[in-house]
């Protein structure tokens, strides 16, 4: 299998706070892990695409300073949402790949609804 | 960039009826068409994928045909189930990036 486990599923917080979202992959190595965004009744809009050990690679119009990615480990990749606004509420879903090919297949965890009051 | 098309953006059928859904892709470069199904506050799960260098493939109920020469592929579930009921994205990539189309939601009445 392909298991990819997402945590929190669910954060209400105030706003001016920051959020912290992880995503571990079980029972593979990651090499390369993908932060989606889908609003509601939409698709998934790619945020930011990271590899194990490196910077990650955001889309354009997703601020970098704003949402923060970590990818320490080939299991592990986090996403801090930083002085969060209700503008930021939305449903984030983390994805990951394994081996180093391109066109591997991404499995996606469940996300996480992130609701700013 | 890769822009994907997908019809319909809802589908009803009747339980046991088959179901289609159709995506069309702008990018020739692509060799990669994952379908996903995303069920209400889930994350999308891999159901089939297909690439460039076939044609056709097919897992129990569910198949996938690509037509490169026109840019298109489809999903097609056959003997459709109630918990079928869901949205389901098609993409395209070619290289690590997916490109999702803007899915549809299949309802499957009994």
């Amino acid at each position: 299998g392909a298991v990819v486990s997402q945590h929190p599923s669910w954060v209400i917080c105030k706003s001016g706070t920051s959020v912290k979202i992880e995503c571990r992959s079980l029972d593979f190595q990651a090499t390369t892990m993908f932060w989606y965004r889908q609003f509601p009744k939409q698709s998934l809009m790619l945020m930011a695409t990271s590899n194990e050990g490196s910077k990650a690679t955001y889309e354009q119009g997703v601020e970098k300073d704003k949402f923060l990615i970590n990818h320490a480990s080939l299991t592990l990749s986090t996403l801090t949402v930083t002085s969060a606004h209700p503008e930021d509420s939305s449903f984030y879903i983390c994805s990951a790949t394994k081996g180093v090919l391109g066109n591997q297949p991404q499995h996606f965890g469940d996300g996480t609804r992130l609701s700013i009051l | 960039g890769e822009n994907v098309e997908q019809h319909p953006s809802t589908l009803s059928v009747q339980e046991g009826d088959s179901a289609v859904i159709k995506c069309t892709y702008s990018d020739s470069a692509s060799n990669y068409f994952p379908w996903y199904k995303q069920e209400l506050g889930k994350g999308p799960q891999l159901i089939i994928d297909i690439r460039s260098n076939v044609g056709e493939k097919k897992d129990q109920r569910i198949a996938v045909t690509l037509n490169k020469t026109a840019k298109h592929f489809s999903l097609h579930i056959t003997e459709t189930q109630p918990e079928d009921s869901a949205v389901y994205f098609c993409a395209a990539s070619m290289g690590s990036t997916l490109t999702f189309g803007k899915g549809t939601m299949l309802l499957v009445s009994p």
